[in-house]
């Protein structure tokens, strides 16, 4: 049973530089989620996919954040000129079409700002 | 911000005790889910209850939902030590597109 795939599992730069994160959701599923999650904190919602198209973003989600679904397939999330606030805890998740569907998780990056 | 409170914050028992984790929301809501987390690991899904839904069951897992006060409880019972995480509620918000609005969470320790 393959789950949602997340890579890499963490991840340390210096302040100022870019950096991607990868989502590989399960393959039967059309939603495709990103969260951040703090610690201490529960999960906070970020941007969310069905199929390639970005349909609901965050005001979380400053300028410096970008994400995409290409093929409606993988999805990446890339945070431009990191700020130490960026330091968190990186998720992804995924869950079939219709109004009552569990999302799934992958097991996250962990981003760390020196 | 989160949606709501989960009460206790932290709840420690002995193995084989039931352990009650309550969860309060603001909104109105589609549904709301439970999962659990493992240190430095992602969310496992353990349930989902609709909001025309009152209780739902799942192995140990009872969970039942009250609309009218918007509150959820998760029951674990006969717990194992395996059971140690962080529990958290999250609600899918009417109006609100699909995406989860998570509580802080309820640190779970279940001792030998």
């Amino acid at each position: 049973d393959t789950g949602v795939s997340q890579d890499p599992r963490h991840k340390i730069t210096k302040r100022g530089q870019n950096v991607t994160f990868r989502c590989d959701p399960i393959s039967e599923h059309n939603r495709l989620y990103w969260y951040r999650q703090t610690l201490g904190q529960g999960p906070e919602f970020l941007t969310y996919f069905q199929n390639e198209a970005q349909l609901e973003k965050s005001r979380l989600l400053s300028d410096r954040f970008s994400a995409e679904r290409p093929k409606g397939s993988f999805s990446t999330l890339e945070i431009q000129r990191t700020e130490q606030g960026d330091s968190a805890m990186y998720l992804c998740a995924s869950s079939s079409t219709g109004l009552n569907q569990p999302q799934h998780f992958g097991d996250g990056t962990r981003l760390s700002i020196l | 911000s989160q949606q709501g409170e989960e009460d206790p914050q932290a709840l420690s028992i002995q193995e084989g005790e039931n352990a009650t984790m309550n969860c309060s929301y603001k909104t109105s809501i589609n549904n709301l889910q439970w999962y659990r987390q493992n240190s430095g690991r992602g969310l496992v899904h353990l349930i989902l209850i609709r909001s025309n839904e009152r209780e739902k069951h799942s192995g140990r897992l009872r969970v039942t939902l009250d609309t009218s006060k918007k509150s959820s409880s998760l029951l674990i019972t006969a717990s194992r030590a395996a059971d140690t995480a962080s529990y958290f509620c999250a609600t899918s918000l009417t109006g609100g597109g699909n995406k989860l609005t998570f509580g802080t969470g309820t640190q779970l320790k279940v001792e030998l």
